[in-house]
Protein backbone atom coordinates (compact mmCIF):
# COMPACT_ATOMS: atom_id res chain seq x y z
CA UNK A 1 0.00 0.00 0.00
CA UNK A 2 1.20 3.27 -0.94
CA UNK A 3 2.48 5.36 2.61
CA UNK A 4 3.50 8.21 3.52
CA UNK A 5 5.37 9.22 6.78
CA UNK A 6 5.98 12.18 8.78
CA UNK A 7 8.54 12.76 11.29
CA UNK A 8 8.69 13.79 14.20
CA UNK A 9 4.77 13.53 15.22
CA UNK A 10 5.39 16.64 17.06
CA UNK A 11 8.37 18.74 18.18
CA UNK A 12 8.41 21.88 20.87
CA UNK A 13 10.90 24.59 20.24
CA UNK A 14 11.74 28.09 21.10
CA UNK A 15 11.21 31.71 19.41
CA UNK A 16 14.12 32.20 16.94
CA UNK A 17 14.99 28.55 16.74
CA UNK A 18 15.22 26.67 13.43
CA UNK A 19 13.66 23.49 12.87
CA UNK A 20 13.40 20.65 10.00
CA UNK A 21 10.41 18.28 9.46
CA UNK A 22 10.99 14.91 7.53
CA UNK A 23 8.69 13.45 5.32
CA UNK A 24 9.29 10.25 3.88
CA UNK A 25 7.13 8.22 0.96
CA UNK A 26 6.74 4.93 -0.69
CA UNK A 27 4.36 5.06 -3.30
CA UNK A 28 4.05 4.14 -7.14
CA UNK A 29 3.30 6.79 -9.30
CA UNK A 30 5.15 9.01 -7.91
CA UNK A 31 4.27 12.70 -9.58
CA UNK A 32 4.58 15.66 -7.31
CA UNK A 33 5.32 16.17 -2.81
CA UNK A 34 3.09 18.73 -1.38
CA UNK A 35 3.72 20.50 1.37
CA UNK A 36 0.63 22.25 3.34
CA UNK A 37 0.34 24.21 6.93
CA UNK A 38 -3.18 23.91 9.08
CA UNK A 39 -4.05 25.59 11.73
CA UNK A 40 -7.31 25.51 13.37
CA UNK A 41 -9.08 25.55 9.95
CA UNK A 42 -8.26 24.15 6.61
CA UNK A 43 -4.80 23.26 5.39
CA UNK A 44 -2.86 25.87 3.49
CA UNK A 45 -0.31 25.40 0.48
CA UNK A 46 3.13 26.21 0.84
CA UNK A 47 4.90 24.43 -1.46
CA UNK A 48 4.75 22.26 -4.66
CA UNK A 49 7.91 20.40 -5.65
CA UNK A 50 8.56 17.71 -8.56
CA UNK A 51 12.21 17.77 -9.03
CA UNK A 52 14.99 16.30 -7.03
CA UNK A 53 17.52 18.48 -5.48
CA UNK A 54 15.87 22.13 -6.50
CA UNK A 55 15.12 23.98 -3.22
CA UNK A 56 11.91 25.80 -3.23
CA UNK A 57 11.77 28.87 -1.26
CA UNK A 58 9.36 30.92 0.37
CA UNK A 59 10.30 33.82 3.24
CA UNK A 60 11.73 32.17 6.14
CA UNK A 61 10.48 28.30 4.71
CA UNK A 62 12.04 26.28 2.46
CA UNK A 63 11.96 22.57 0.78
CA UNK A 64 13.72 20.11 -1.43
CA UNK A 65 13.10 16.63 -2.68
CA UNK A 66 15.09 13.77 -2.85
CA UNK A 67 13.64 11.59 -5.16
CA UNK A 68 16.06 8.88 -5.09
CA UNK A 69 15.98 8.49 -0.96
CA UNK A 70 12.28 9.26 -1.39
CA UNK A 71 11.91 11.86 0.77
CA UNK A 72 11.87 15.34 0.97
CA UNK A 73 12.36 18.00 3.79
CA UNK A 74 10.71 21.49 5.25
CA UNK A 75 12.92 23.88 6.97
CA UNK A 76 11.78 26.80 8.78
CA UNK A 77 14.47 29.06 9.98
CA UNK A 78 13.85 31.32 12.89
CA UNK A 79 10.70 30.57 13.80
CA UNK A 80 7.79 32.94 15.05
CA UNK A 81 4.72 31.81 16.99
CA UNK A 82 2.88 32.40 14.43
CA UNK A 83 4.25 29.36 12.96
CA UNK A 84 2.92 27.18 15.17
CA UNK A 85 0.71 24.95 13.40
CA UNK A 86 0.37 20.93 11.87
CA UNK A 87 2.82 20.73 8.74
CA UNK A 88 1.36 18.25 6.27
CA UNK A 89 3.32 16.39 3.45
CA UNK A 90 1.08 14.98 0.85
CA UNK A 91 2.24 13.05 -2.18
CA UNK A 92 0.49 13.31 -5.72
CA UNK A 93 -0.07 10.38 -8.01
CA UNK A 94 -0.84 9.87 -11.23
CA UNK A 95 -3.48 7.18 -10.33
CA UNK A 96 -3.93 6.61 -6.89
CA UNK A 97 -6.86 4.15 -7.07
CA UNK A 98 -8.87 4.15 -3.65
CA UNK A 99 -6.42 6.26 -2.03
CA UNK A 100 -6.95 9.05 -3.85
CA UNK A 101 -4.52 10.93 -5.94
CA UNK A 102 -3.45 12.62 -3.14
CA UNK A 103 -2.03 10.59 -0.11
CA UNK A 104 -1.24 12.76 3.25
CA UNK A 105 1.07 11.63 6.38
CA UNK A 106 -0.07 12.11 9.73
CA UNK A 107 1.37 15.33 10.15
CA UNK A 108 4.03 17.54 12.12
CA UNK A 109 2.74 19.12 15.15
CA UNK A 110 5.03 22.26 15.91
CA UNK A 111 5.08 24.23 18.68
CA UNK A 112 6.68 27.80 18.87
CA UNK A 113 7.04 29.23 22.52
CA UNK A 114 7.78 32.77 22.66
CA UNK B 1 -10.56 35.23 -6.53
CA UNK B 2 -12.72 33.71 -4.46
CA UNK B 3 -11.83 30.66 -2.57
CA UNK B 4 -13.34 27.01 -1.93
CA UNK B 5 -16.32 27.27 -0.39
CA UNK B 6 -18.34 24.79 2.12
CA UNK B 7 -21.50 24.88 3.45
CA UNK B 8 -22.61 24.26 6.22
CA UNK B 9 -19.47 25.04 8.58
CA UNK B 10 -20.99 23.09 11.84
CA UNK B 11 -23.45 20.54 12.12
CA UNK B 12 -25.42 17.95 14.92
CA UNK B 13 -26.79 15.44 13.68
CA UNK B 14 -28.04 12.46 15.51
CA UNK B 15 -27.39 8.69 14.87
CA UNK B 16 -28.90 6.58 11.82
CA UNK B 17 -30.13 10.62 10.57
CA UNK B 18 -28.30 11.18 7.12
CA UNK B 19 -26.43 14.78 6.19
CA UNK B 20 -26.06 16.42 2.67
CA UNK B 21 -22.58 18.55 2.27
CA UNK B 22 -22.09 21.16 -0.06
CA UNK B 23 -18.42 23.01 -1.89
CA UNK B 24 -18.39 25.34 -4.17
CA UNK B 25 -14.35 24.89 -6.04
CA UNK B 26 -12.46 28.07 -7.18
CA UNK B 27 -14.08 29.45 -10.37
CA UNK B 28 -12.70 27.48 -13.33
CA UNK B 29 -11.82 24.20 -11.30
CA UNK B 30 -13.15 21.54 -12.81
CA UNK B 31 -11.75 18.78 -9.90
CA UNK B 32 -13.48 18.03 -6.91
CA UNK B 33 -11.85 16.11 -3.53
CA UNK B 34 -13.51 15.39 -0.71
CA UNK B 35 -11.83 14.14 2.85
CA UNK B 36 -12.12 13.13 6.28
CA UNK B 37 -10.15 14.29 8.72
CA UNK B 38 -10.06 12.53 12.37
CA UNK B 39 -7.38 13.36 14.86
CA UNK B 40 -6.70 9.33 14.70
CA UNK B 41 -6.88 8.68 11.25
CA UNK B 42 -5.56 11.97 9.57
CA UNK B 43 -6.96 13.10 6.50
CA UNK B 44 -8.57 10.51 4.41
CA UNK B 45 -9.69 10.36 0.70
CA UNK B 46 -13.51 10.10 0.18
CA UNK B 47 -14.14 10.79 -3.58
CA UNK B 48 -12.65 12.41 -6.56
CA UNK B 49 -14.94 13.99 -9.20
CA UNK B 50 -13.79 15.53 -12.22
CA UNK B 51 -16.17 17.02 -14.73
CA UNK B 52 -19.14 15.43 -12.89
CA UNK B 53 -17.96 11.90 -13.42
CA UNK B 54 -16.55 10.47 -9.97
CA UNK B 55 -12.46 9.68 -10.98
CA UNK B 56 -11.78 7.82 -7.47
CA UNK B 57 -13.09 6.66 -4.66
CA UNK B 58 -11.76 5.72 -0.66
CA UNK B 59 -12.17 2.72 1.23
CA UNK B 60 -15.51 4.03 2.64
CA UNK B 61 -18.96 2.15 2.52
CA UNK B 62 -21.21 2.69 0.46
CA UNK B 63 -23.72 4.97 2.97
CA UNK B 64 -20.69 7.72 2.00
CA UNK B 65 -21.99 9.20 -1.83
CA UNK B 66 -21.25 12.02 -3.75
CA UNK B 67 -22.00 13.91 -6.85
CA UNK B 68 -20.56 16.69 -9.46
CA UNK B 69 -23.12 19.29 -11.05
CA UNK B 70 -22.22 20.95 -14.22
CA UNK B 71 -21.07 23.78 -12.82
CA UNK B 72 -18.60 21.90 -11.20
CA UNK B 73 -20.01 22.62 -7.30
CA UNK B 74 -19.90 19.13 -5.36
CA UNK B 75 -22.08 17.57 -3.16
CA UNK B 76 -21.17 14.68 -0.21
CA UNK B 77 -24.34 12.52 1.45
CA UNK B 78 -23.89 10.46 4.48
CA UNK B 79 -26.81 8.30 5.25
CA UNK B 80 -27.45 6.44 8.29
CA UNK B 81 -24.59 8.33 10.67
CA UNK B 82 -23.03 6.44 12.85
CA UNK B 83 -20.60 8.25 16.25
CA UNK B 84 -17.88 7.34 13.99
CA UNK B 85 -18.76 9.84 11.48
CA UNK B 86 -17.78 12.67 13.22
CA UNK B 87 -15.16 14.57 11.68
CA UNK B 88 -14.00 17.76 9.44
CA UNK B 89 -14.47 16.78 6.32
CA UNK B 90 -12.90 19.20 3.30
CA UNK B 91 -12.94 19.26 0.37
CA UNK B 92 -10.49 20.65 -1.93
CA UNK B 93 -10.41 21.86 -5.65
CA UNK B 94 -7.55 21.69 -8.42
CA UNK B 95 -7.63 22.58 -12.09
CA UNK B 96 -6.64 19.49 -13.04
CA UNK B 97 -7.56 15.60 -12.29
CA UNK B 98 -5.53 13.67 -10.47
CA UNK B 99 -1.96 14.68 -8.96
CA UNK B 100 -1.27 17.22 -11.32
CA UNK B 101 -0.99 19.99 -9.13
CA UNK B 102 -1.78 21.39 -6.19
CA UNK B 103 -5.03 21.37 -4.49
CA UNK B 104 -7.06 24.12 -2.39
CA UNK B 105 -8.81 23.39 0.70
CA UNK B 106 -12.14 24.61 1.97
CA UNK B 107 -12.77 25.51 5.33
CA UNK B 108 -14.20 22.39 6.15
CA UNK B 109 -17.66 21.05 7.70
CA UNK B 110 -17.59 20.07 11.39
CA UNK B 111 -20.11 17.46 11.31
CA UNK B 112 -20.84 16.15 14.80
CA UNK B 113 -22.68 12.87 15.37
CA UNK B 114 -24.65 12.40 18.81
Amino acid sequence: EDKVVQSPLSLVVHEGDTVTLNCSYEVTNFRSLLWYKQEKKAPTFLFMLTSSGIEKKSGRLSSILDKKELFSILNITATQTGDSAVYLCAVGMNYGGSQGNLIFGKGTKLSVKP
Amino acid sequence: KAGVTQTPRYLIKTRGQQVTLSCSPISGHRSVSWYQQTPGQGLQFLFEYFSETQRNKGNFPGRFSGRQFSNSRSEMNVSTLELGDSALYLCASSLSAGGLGEQFFGPGTRLTVL
